[in-house]
């Protein structure tokens, strides 16, 4: 069966600082990857998506940036964090050649301070 | 452009009073509609969905879900409510084509009285 990972599940940074969330799916190949950002009241966001290795589109420009160096691995990352990127980070995945269902994994939660 | 509008931020239920959560959507072309649940501090669980076909989806945990097209709805429904079913409502709305991302609604945040 499939499953998706995603660390750290809590992180506290402050403002200035880098980031990098990370989320990996198992038990699939060349699944199609997404970042959603989610804040209280504000439904979830789409950020960036994947369809393959280093293939990265973006929804929203902003502060954060996205990368796919491996089929499985989607990762989220900033140079330098604003107070405006608190928030959920919800990681999902789709089978890359169906227009399915997302499947999500259990979010971080960023704080920044 | 593609949206989905929940018009309901809050709604408390009665256990074992029947739910209806509303969900409309714009969209050019025959939708692929969706129906999400999250716990508090969780990601999200897919209830129902739907592709095409009977208009009436059921789902799991009791759930289902009408598609109007002429009314662009996809309301979700459950007879009876338990306790255990306050958690926050997703409706998400996709294109049919590979590659693509769905498009979420503001999310109905359910409790339920005792």
């Amino acid at each position: 069966s499939q499953t998706i990972h995603q660390w750290p599940a809590t992180l506290v940074q402050p403002v200035g600082s880098p980031l990098s969330l990370e989320c990996t799916v198992e038990g699939t190949s060349n699944p199609n990857l997404y970042w959603y950002r989610q804040a209280a009241g504000r439904g979830l966001q789409l950020l960036f998506y994947s369809v393959g290795i280093g293939q990265i589109s973006s929804e929203v420009p902003q502060n954060l940036s996205a990368s796919r160096p491996q089929d499985r691995q989607f990762i989220l990352s900033s140079k330098k964090l604003l107070l405006s990127d608190s928030g959920f980070y919800l990681c999902a995945w789709r089978r890359g050649l169906a227009a399915g269902e997302l499947f999500f994994g259990e979010g971080s939660r960023l704080t920044v301070l | 452009a593609q949206s989905v509008t929940q018009p309901d931020i809050h709604i408390t239920v009665s256990e074992g009073a029947s739910l209806e959560l509303r969900c409309n959507y714009s969209y050019g072309a025959t939708p692929y509609l969706f129906w999400y649940v999250q716990s508090p501090g969780q990601g999200l669980q897919l209830l129902l969905k739907y592709f095409s076909g009977d208009t009436l989806v059921q789902g799991i945990k009791g759930f289902e879900a009408e598609f109007k097209r002429s009314q662009s709805s996809f309301n979700l429904r459950k007879p009876s409510v338990h306790w255990s079913d306050a958690a926050e409502y997703f409706c998400a709305v996709g294109r049919n084509q590979a590659g693509t991302a769905l498009i979420f609604g503001k999310g109905t945040t359910l409790s339920v009285s005792s």
